[in-house]
């Protein structure tokens, strides 16, 4: 268990529609990054957050926002989805720090299918 | 920029060793590696830093060619349960860590 928690496990939805993905961080853990993994594909990454505040944007469309709360957990947020975006979402989280010379720690993912 | 990774497949026997590439167009300062199981979530090996190398296990090393901006995954006497897909991640530019494309390794008995 790498103590990093995604929620749901299992999204199935329509075309068009709106899901939000959830992730709490690892106790302690200040910095939250959101990948995207489809279907034997590699970990394309999509945003990362640092207590709060946004600090690094990948190739994340512009359907897709996300933000951090106080608290610390994040929320990725899907609309106007689209059949591509089925795939595996994952969240990670990394040490106060959110340096790249730290490892992350990733979650067990949100399976996102959209039919 | 995306680090290419090589090979994209590797089939082994147990016992055989592999090595597994990285190479980035961009100076490095550090590399990471995890390896991902079927199913489950992507999980840390080892960070090789800039003037440095760290090792993470005992049968897993890795080297970091700084110069030649690439890095090698090494697996000696590969057993069954290092089967799985070894993705390498690289700085992205500000604070971003992208992955290769991912290396898939079986082992067979």
């Amino acid at each position: 268990d790498s103590g990093v928690t995604q929620t749901p496990k299992h999204l199935i939805t329509a075309t068009g529609q709106r899901v939000t993905l959830r992730c709490s961080p690892r106790s302690g853990d200040l910095s939250v990054y959101w990948y995207q993994q489809s279907l034997d594909q590699g970990l394309q990454f999509l945003i990362q957050y640092y207590n709060g505040e946004e600090r690094a944007k990948g190739n994340i469309l512009e359907r897709f926002s996300a933000q951090q709360f106080p608290d610390l957990h994040s929320e990725l947020n899907l609309s106007s989805l689209e059949l591509g975006d089925s795939a595996l979402y994952f969240c990670a989280s990394s040490a106060q720090a959110g340096r790249l010379n730290e490892k992350l720690f990733f979650g067990s993912g949100t399976q996102l299918s959209v039919l | 920029q995306q680090p290419v990774q090589s090979p994209q497949a590797v089939i082994l026997r147990e016992g055989e060793d592999a090595v597994i590439n990285c190479s980035s167009s961009k100076a490095l300062y550090s590399v990471h590696w995890y390896r991902q199981k079927h199913g489950e979530a992507p999980v840390f090996l080892m960070i090789l830093l800039k003037g440095g190398e760290q090792k993470g296990h005992e049968k897993i090393s890795a080297s970091f060619n700084e110069k030649k901006q690439q890095s090698s995954l090494y697996l000696t006497a590969s057993q069954l349960s290092y089967s799985g897909t070894y993705f390498c991640g690289t700085e992205g530019g500000a604070q971003k860590l992208v992955f290769g494309q991912g290396t898939r390794l079986t082992i067979n008995p």
